[in-house]
């Protein structure tokens, strides 16, 4: 079946500008998560949502970046006033389990580059 | 000190070696362990789970240790496609955030 899909697959923009990043999880799944990930370093947890529980903001660097996840699908990541060490690829993945129990499957990312 | 260490590498092997990296937790309540592989410019795969008893898929094996808090995976008889970084990740009880570690990177040569 359909896995992950992220859109844009690359993104340039302006510093100062802002920038929507969209992430279409697993059908049936009911756990959405955003990482963050540099050049050459590890995976940096942004945020969390499952089924219709308050979201896990506890990974987001600052108040420049919000999600969203409307309907319990689709998921939105907007940072405003773009910086350029926003600059990485940014990893949607979702997964079946409740408790985030479950494996978690990764989208190909957006590479986002601010200038 | 972070939540999840590796073993920082580069691991660059022999085709057909053994290699066995390590990962260690600080969180003593982590229920949930798993190892995955991220190819260059790719995004993360799971691997393995690790189960408390430890668990082997064909060349993998994946071990636990809960009282020294830390998680292992061996490869024996190294492939060339073998090659990619490794990603230890850990998962506490109720919670759904997963910590990663930074990767091992692993690299098998002819």
């Amino acid at each position: 079946g359909a896995g992950v899909s992220q859109s844009p697959s690359n993104k340039v923009t302006e510093k100062g500008k802002d920038v929507e990043l969209r992430c279409d999880p697993i059908s049936g799944h009911t756990a959405l998560y955003w990482y963050r990930q540099s050049l050459g370093q590890g995976l940096e947890f942004l945020i969390y949502f499952q089924g219709n529980s308050a979201p896990d903001k506890s990974g987001l660097p600052s108040d420049r970046f919000s999600a969203e996840r409307t309907g319990g699908s689709v998921s939105t990541l907007t940072i405003q006033r773009t910086q350029q060490e926003d600059s990485a690829v940014y990893l949607c993945a979702s997964s079946k389990g409740t408790s985030g129990s479950g494996t978690q499957y990764f989208g190909p990312g957006t590479r986002l580059l601010v200038l | 000190r972070k939540e999840v260490e590796q073993d920082p590498g580069p691991f660059n092997v022999p085709e057909g070696a053994t290699v066995a990296f390590n990962c260690t937790y600080s969180n003593s309540a982590s229920q949930s362990f798993f190892w995955y592989r991220q190819d260059c410019r790719k995004e993360p795969k799971l691997l393995m789970s690790v189960y408390s008893s430890g668990n082997e898929d064909g060349r993998f094996t994946a071990q636990l240790n809960r009282a020294s808090q830390y998680i292992s995976l061996l490869i024996r008889d190294s492939k060339l496609s073998d090659s990619a970084t490794y990603l230890c990740v850990v998962r506490s009880p109720n919670a759904g955030k997963s910590t990663f570690g930074d990767g091992t990177t692993l690299t098998v040569k002819p």
